[in-house]
């Protein structure tokens, strides 16, 4: 139980184009969508909390008409990357978190790596 | 504010020794303490976890950690490596009232030789 998938696995654009990247709980309903953002051999940071039909809230210093997310439903959220830049390059990782859960428990997607030319 | 403080950012061990990957964290408020660990190009998945019960977790794949509040720690162990445990390893800290959040450790490669 407590699956979480993303779409897709890699993505390769050019510069100044948008990518979507989904995020799904395949076995559970996820009130709370959290999108973080890794870098080669670093940790995660959080960019943005979603709860399923609010606006996301954003970490400080994270572009929000950049970085759109959409939680419309409780089974899916989107990250959009708008008008990417290569300095957007990077691992995008998603979690979920359901009623069930344990305290602060989430459940992470196998992550999305964008590549922007 | 909470935040995590994982010491040695490589570690190596042999086969079959014993694995310690510390972490100490800071909180104002009683924590929640996770600890993950990522594959090359995969996503975390969960180890373990502390949520106030037993001070003495177990995990999968035979790792267990102790939550020491006197010494603000929450070290993972293993009593015998194996090749399959060469990964990245993340301890993570949350807290009630934190809105779910988890602040993450700056990570731990473990590099397992033969």
């Amino acid at each position: 139980g407590a699956v979480v998938s993303q779409h897709p696995s890699w993505v390769i654009c050019k510069s100044g184009t948008s990518v979507k990247i989904e995020c799904r709980s395949l076995d559970f309903q996820a009130t709370t969508m959290f999108w973080y953002r890794q870098f080669p051999k670093q940790s995660l940071m959080l960019m943005a909390t979603s709860n399923e039909g609010s606006k996301a809230t954003y970490e400080q210093g994270v572009e929000k008409d950049k970085f759109l997310i959409n939680h419309a439903s409780l089974t899916l959220s989107t990250l959009t990357v708008t008008s990417a830049h290569p300095e957007d390059s990077s691992f995008y990782i998603c979690s979920a978190r359901g009623l069930a859960g344990g305290p602060n428990e989430q459940f992470f997607g196998p992550g999305t790596r964008l590549t922007v030319l | 504010a909470q935040s995590v403080t994982q010491l040695g950012s490589h570690v190596s061990v042999s086969e079959g020794a014993l694995v310690l990957l510390r972490c100490n964290y800071s909180s104002s408020v009683p924590p929640y303490l996770f600890w993950y660990v990522q594959y090359p190009n995969q996503g975390l998945q969960l180890l373990l976890k502390y949520t106030s019960a037993a001070t003495l977790v177990k995990g999968i794949n035979g790792f267990e950690a102790e939550f020491k509040k006197s010494e603000t720690s929450f070290h993972l162990t293993k009593p015998s490596a194996h090749m399959s445990d060469a990964a990245e390893y993340f301890c993570a800290v949350g807290f009630t009232g934190g809105g779910n959040k988890l602040t993450f450790g700056t990570g731990t490669q473990l590099k397992v030789e033969l």
